[in-house]
């Protein structure tokens, strides 16, 4: 089974910074990893698949980078409506399994 | 717009089955481009995929769960169903249906991720 680590646990940022979180696959997941946004009490939101691409909707000041093993979600000028829990999720073996990273939780500093 | 929403009981027993449904509105369950699927999360906790399902019937499964899991579809209803048996208290978790998009350019699958999901159901497991 592919684990993926996301670090840090908590990440704290003031409004208007940029913030970098990342995810690491316990073995090559390609470029089969997709982002989501998690807020309190909803569903998750799809940021980003394939690593890199934006999915319908979602804002330029997101994005995603890497490839294999070590992966990146940028959120470039954080937005108030950002504060959120973040998690990677790969696919390499889709539509057999997926795995969830532990989550990124994104606070205000 | 595509729509997802589950139904079920909110509280089930211990060593009883838990069952859910996923009613798709606003398209088609059939729609060859899509899998479905459920993903739950316990309270505080992180995602956990449960399985996915093709419209034509075809299940993929968490091996940590397959024992115990069974994802069907229905789709004179536009439904797809969720059955967990001998459920504990670590089965407690809100539970996600989803649907996921591909696509194929000859030999080679391209998926898009979760991109629509319901809302979310919470199943507590307690006597």
């Amino acid at each position: 089974e592919i684990v993926m680590t996301q670090s840090p646990a908590t990440l704290s940022v003031s409004p208007g910074e940029r913030a970098t979180l990342s995810c690491r696959a316990s073995q090559s997941v390609s470029s089969n990893l997709a982002w989501y946004q998690q807020k309190p009490g909803q569903a998750p939101r799809l940021l980003i698949y394939g690593a890199s691409t934006r999915a319908t909707g979602i804002p330029a000041r997101f994005s995603g980078s890497g490839s294999g093993t070590e992966f990146t979600l940028t959120i470039s000028s954080l937005q108030s409506e950002d504060f959120a829990v973040y998690y990677c999720q790969q696919y390499n073996n889709w539509p057999q399994m997926y795995t969830f990273g532990q989550g990124t939780k994104l606070e205000i500093k | 717009q595509l729509q997802l929403q589950e139904s079920g009981p909110g509280l089930v027993k211990p060593s009883e089955t838990l069952s859910l449904t996923c009613t798709v509105s606003g398209g088609s369950i059939s729609s060859s481009s899509y899998y479905w699927g459920w993903i739950r999360q316990p309270p505080g906790k992180g995602l956990e995929w449960i399985g996915s399902i093709y419209y034509s019937g075809s299940t993929y499964y968490n091996p940590s769960l397959k024992s115990r899991v069974t994802i069907s579809v229905d789709t004179s209803k536009n439904q797809f169903s969720l059955k967990l048996s001998s459920v504990t208290a670590a089965d407690t978790a809100v539970y996600y249906c989803w649907r996921g998009g591909y696509s194929i350019n000859g030999m080679l699958y391209y998926y898009y991720g979760m991109d629509v999901w319901g809302q979310g159901t919470t199943v507590t497991v307690s006597s």
